[in-house]
Order: C-alpha cells, then sequence, then structure tokens
C-alpha cells in the first residue's frame, strides 16, 4: 500500500523568508503521480502541481519550486521569499498509475508572520 | 466555467439523523471522487464513482454511508444515523477523463457538525 508522510506538522517563518516543505513517498508501482495542494484558512483545497515518475526535472513557478528526487523518494515544495498569504495547510499526495484515488499526507501548517 | 459545487456548506445534525451531502462536478468531468477530512488530519479517501458507477469504495465504512453518481444531477453522499465521530469536512473532487492521470478539482466541501 502506498503511504505519504509530511513530518512537518507545523512551520512558522517571518515574511521573505524561504520555507521548504518536506514529503517524502512510499509505494512499489513504479507509475505514480505526486501533487502538491494547499488549504488556505478559508478550506477549499487549492491545486498547486502535478508530477509524474517518470519525470524528475524540477519545477519552478513564480515563488514556488518542487524537488522530485525518486532516489530519495522526496517531492519537496519550497516557497522563496515567503509572504502571510502564503500561510495555510499544505498537502503532498500520492495516486498509483493503476488507481484513481489521492492518499494524503497529514499536511503541514505554515504560518508567515509579519 | 463554473468549479466543483458542493452544498450544503455547512450542515448540523442530530445523532440519529441522516445527513446527506451534494455534489456538482465541473463541468465535462464525469469521474467525481468523495474524501473526508477529520479535524487535524489530512484527507481520506471514500469513494470514486463514474456516473450511475460505484468503481472504487475501499474507503468508505461498511454501514451508513452510501453514495450515488446518477445519470442526471449531482453526486449525492449519504450518512445514515449520524454519529458524533462522523462529524468532518467531507469534500468531493472530480476529473475528466483520459490519459495521463489529470488533477483532482475540488469543491469547497461540506462541514458536516453532529450534536
Amino acid at each position: 500500500a502506498q503511504k505519504v508522510t509530511q513530518a512537518q506538522t507545523e512551520i512558522s517563518v517571518v515574511e521573505k523568508e524561504d520555507v521548504t516543505l518536506d514529503c517524502v513517498y512510499e509505494t512499489r508501482d513504479t507509475t505514480y503521480y505526486l501533487f502538491w495542494y494547499k488549504q488556505p484558512p478559508s478550506g477549499e483545497l487549492v491545486f498547486l502541481i502535478r508530477r509524474n515518475s517518470f519525470d524528475e526535472q524540477n519545477e519552478i513557478s513564480g515563488r514556488y519550486s518542487w524537488n522530485f528526487q525518486k532516489s530519495t523518494s522526496s517531492f519537496n515544495f519550497t516557497i522563496t521569499a515567503s509572504q502571510v498569504v502564503d500561510s495555510a495547510v499544505y498537502f503532498c499526495a500520492l495516486t498509483l498509475g493503476s488507481a484513481r484515488q489521492l492518499t494524503f499526507g497529514s499536511g503541514t501548517q505554515l504560518t508567515v508572520l509579519p | 466555467n463554473a468549479g466543483v459545487m458542493q452544498n450544503p456548506r455547512h450542515l448540523v445534525r442530530r445523532r440519529g439523523q441522516e445527513a446527506r451531502l451534494r455534489c456538482s462536478p465541473m463541468k465535462g468531468h464525469s469521474h467525481v471522487y468523495w474524501y473526508r477530512q477529520l479535524p487535524e488530519e489530512g484527507l481520506k479517501f471514500m469513494v470514486y464513482l463514474q456516473k450511475e458507477n460505484i468503481i472504487d469504495e475501499s474507503g468508505m465504512p461498511k454501514e451508513r454511508f452510501s453514495a450515488e453518481f446518477p445519470k442526471e444531477g449531482p453526486s449525492i453522499l449519504r450518512i445514515q444515523q449520524v454519529v458524533r465521530g462522523d462529524s468532518a469536512a467531507y469534500f468531493c473532487a472530480s476529473s475528466p477523463l483520459g490519459q495521463p492521470y489529470n488533477e483532482q478539482f475540488f469543491g469547497p466541501g461540506t462541514r458536516l457538525t453532529v450534536l
């Protein structure tokens, strides 16, 4: 069975600091997809990124970047120059190529202080 | 293009009552998923449906919970004889057909409180 671990329960940073959210996954499948979602205080889930297991290229989107390393089964998320609006719970998730449901980590509560 | 819609956004029930949660997927999406988020926890998969078919219900509790996605109308998650432990946020997501796997778009959730 697959598993996603987000060891950091809560992180607090001061605005403009960089912050990295860790995600470690477990699966025996060779085809899988990894996701990051953001859940702001309002409660909805916002899709941030999808990565498939065959594409280990890192990705940058504005202040967001993602580091996917199959060797360590990690898919870490970095926010550069954090802002107060980045305060949210961030979830890492995994799905297998043979399935449809997402397996979520327990989430990391990020608080960015002004 | 409207996103995934869920209603009600908040639902209060007393123990023993029934709860009905509705989900309208995004236009053109034929796959619906239900997830439950208990307080201070991540989301847990419950059920995956296509129109008129339950594809995977491996995450559904064996009793009191049921789901449907009829040919016409929204998907319904039904909880009979609710108990306090059912209090949670219930999220619906939808995705279109096709490969490779497409991201799931989530609705705003229904927060169920059982008194």
